[in-house]
């Protein structure tokens, strides 16, 4: 069966902290996506990656850093949180067609 | 890059009725478009998808239509029931899944 896990569903962060979000996904799938979801304002990507050490900005990533060592595992980093970026973070991999999501972190920065 | 815009953002139908779900997009170079259902609570899950040399796919009581000129395709589900009730998000990939651009979403419900 499919899996994307992300590491915590739930996370309370303080304003300037360094945060980690971690996505690892079991299928050997090249691309892998964050996503930010807000109510009314749907999916919105942040950041995604082609492959190993590669990266590219969606539409927000400002805020955010990515990285990606390993095949398997995509980091989201918030460098300094801020309460705007309070909400829920969706890790997503896909090959060619189905993006198969994770089960989503709610983050609140406090 | 990409614009995909959803409507309506939230829907009511009777249980039995169909509801139908309009997205449009702005890339001419947009050539799958991916369905999503997303439960209360749980994460999004594909429930069809349809390619860009293809009008139309029909899965069992969904069936989704694709109209290139007009850049805009709709989600249609016939005899709804309760378990129907989630958010569903339509997707356009340039790419065919390298790239994925998320409408807003529509939350519907289904009365008993």
């Amino acid at each position: 069966d499919v899996k994307v896990t992300q590491s915590s569903r739930y996370l309370v962060k303080r304003t300037g902290e360094k945060v980690f979000l971690e996505c690892v996904q079991d299928m050997d799938h090249e691309n892998m996506f964050w996503y930010r979801q807000d109510p009314g304002l749907g999916l919105r990507l942040i950041y995604f990656s082609y492959d190993v050490k590669m990266k590219e900005k969606g539409d927000i990533p400002e805020g955010y850093s990515v990285s990606r060592e390993k095949k398997e595992r995509f980091s989201l980093i918030l460098e300094s949180a801020s309460t705007n970026q309070t909400s829920m973070y969706l890790c997503a991999a896909s090959l060619y067609t189905e993006a198969f999501f994770g089960q989503g972190t709610r983050l609140t920065v406090v | 890059g990409e614009n995909v815009e959803q409507h309506p953002s939230t829907l009511s139908v009777q249980e039995g009725d169909s509801a139908v779900i309009k997205c449009t997009y702005s890339d001419s170079a947009s050539n799958y478009f991916p369905w999503y259902k997303q439960e209360l609570g749980k994460r999004p899950q594909l429930i069809i998808d349809i390619r860009s040399n293809v009008g139309e796919k029909k899965d069992q009581r969904i069936a989704v239509t694709l109209n290139k000129t007009a850049k805009h395709f709709s989600l249609h589900i016939t005899e709804t029931q309760p378990e129907d009730s989630a958010v569903y998000f339509c997707a356009a990939s340039p790419n065919t899944g390298n790239q994925f651009y998320f409408g807003t979403g529509t939350s519907l419900t289904v009365i008993p």
